[in-house]
């Protein structure tokens, strides 16, 4: 039973396209993140929602556009794809209350944009 | 800006020595620093966390250590197997925003 799953793992699509992943967390945690790892392997957050509430959003070109319809899933969304979002973009969850801060990792998407 | 270095981008070490990873960061040390392991096409895996009022922690096989004065940790594998290879990621936790900050990582390659 995958404790955070993504989908799709792999998504390959033209410039100025849209398209959307989607993440799904069973862990009961209250906090989800995006984080996009580029060709050098940099892991860099992107979004962080807090039951629901976006807390941190890193200067993220408006194309893209995160959405939790509730504390268990976070979506996202990217308009007008351009070759540099080709990227593996992992979903993570935590339990802010623990306060431990062990982020759990979906397996990635790997998005190729031609 | 708060900046992350692990200094080896690959290292390789022979099967049953002790593999040693380094994470060196800049400015504010943070609450927590945590490492994580990461295979080819999959996603990063927590292994262990280290407060700063910690000097070391131990886990099985792993040792991290954490010195705030230098502003560096140190990750150790002992008896050190082929299973092991893969690439470790340091990360800071500064328990102010619920942003954890990664390094970029260092790829591991334990020879038979």
């Amino acid at each position: 039973d995958t404790a955070v799953s993504q989908t799709p793992k792999y998504l390959v699509t033209q410039m100025g396209n849209d398209k959307s992943i989607k993440c799904e967390q069973n862990l009961g945690h209250d906090t989800m993140y995006w984080y996009k790892q580029d060709s050098k392997k940099f892991l860099k957050i992107m979004f962080s929602y807090n039951n629901k509430e976006l807390i941190i959003n890193e200067t993220v070109p408006n194309r893209f556009s995160p959405k939790s319809p509730d504390k268990a899933h976070l979506n996202l969304h990217i308009n007008s794809l351009e070759l540099g979002d080709s990227a593996v973009y992992f979903c993570a969850s935590s339990q802010a209350a623990t306060r431990t801060g062990e982020l759990f990792f979906g397996e990635g998407s790997r998005l190729t944009v031609l | 800006s708060q900046k992350i270095e692990q200094n080896s981008e690959a290292l390789n070490i022979q099967e049953g020595k002790t593999a040693t990873l380094t994470c060196n960061y800049t400015n504010y040390s943070p609450a927590y620093l945590q490492w994580y392991r990461q295979d080819p096409g999959r996603g990063p895996v927590f292994l262990l966390l280290i407060r700063e009022n910690e000097k070391e922690k131990r886990k099985e096989r792993l040792k991290v250590t954490f010195d705030t004065t230098l502003k560096q940790s140190l990750f150790h594998i002992t008896a050190s197997q082929p299973a092991d290879s893969a690439t470790y990621l340091c990360a800071l936790d500064f328990r102010t925003d619920d942003k954890i900050i990664f390094g970029k990582g260092t790829r591991l390659h334990i020879l038979p």
